[in-house]
């Protein structure tokens, strides 16, 4: 069946960092592929998604870009703020599902 | 765009009691709702994927008697937690999908937390 293995948290980076968070999939056929980031207390805002091999996802500085080659899907930040702090949910929806399959999830925490 | 508003935000009652948390989306019609569950510091299990004006298709292992989802108009979803008890207590959050097919992303509630005495 389709799932996501995200890189294991926590991750704790300093003000103006480089982010890289780390995604894979295993899915049959093409599937879409999102990144969602839940802020404390709070459900789930959709960050980016890609829906297609290369397509590139951004959105406030993120971005992501869908790597069929290698199955990734690996979420990136030039410089983090302090505001970032939250978890990231990688996911992915196949070809014909209704469903989301999640990542584990990555709770990012930035140091000013 | 894209609103899902998910009330109320926090609930807590007593052992025993049923409880209603409502989905809705605000500013497009939701074809599809979702309902999950989050424990803490841990990702969310899908419990049941409702379509406006069908039964909902419950998850392996999620008691349909017990979580009663009602999926009414195309804004509106309801989860109602039958005779709940301390094991129920637990994050939960509803999303919402217009239209069909696997590029529409879901667009998430801000959760509720319900804790049960």
């Amino acid at each position: 069946g389709n799932s996501v293995t995200q890189m294991e948290g926590p991750v704790t980076l300093s003000e103006e960092a480089f982010l890289t968070i780390n995604c894979t999939y295993t899915a049959t056929g093409y599937p879409s592929l999102f990144w969602y980031v839940q802020y404390p207390g709070e459900g789930l805002q959709l960050l980016l998604k890609a829906t297609k091999a290369d397509d590139k996802g951004s959105n406030k500085g993120f971005e992501a870009t869908y790597r069929k080659e290698t199955t990734s899907f690996h979420l990136e930040k030039g410089s983090v703020q302090v505001s970032d702090s939250a978890v990231y949910f990688c996911a992915l929806s196949g070809q014909g599902a209704q469903k989301l399959v999640f990542g584990q999830g990555t709770r990012l925490t930035i140091n000013p | 765009g894209a609103v899902v508003s998910q009330h109320p935000s926090r609930v807590i009652c007593k052992s025993g009691t049923s409880v209603k948390i409502e989905c809705r989306s605000l500013d497009f019609q939701a074809t599809t709702m979702f309902w999950y569950r989050q424990f803490p510091k841990q990702s969310l299990m899908l419990m049941a994927t409702s379509n406006e004006g069908s039964k909902a298709t419950y998850e392996q292992g999620v008691e349909k008697d017990k979580f009663l989802i009602n999926h009414a108009s195309l804004t509106l979803s309801t989860l109602t937690v039958t005779s709940a008890h301390p094991e129920d207590s637990s994050f939960y959050i509803c999303s919402a999908r217009g239209g069909t097919g696997r590029n529409q992303p879901q667009h998430f509630g801000d959760g509720t937390r319900l804790s049960i005495l």
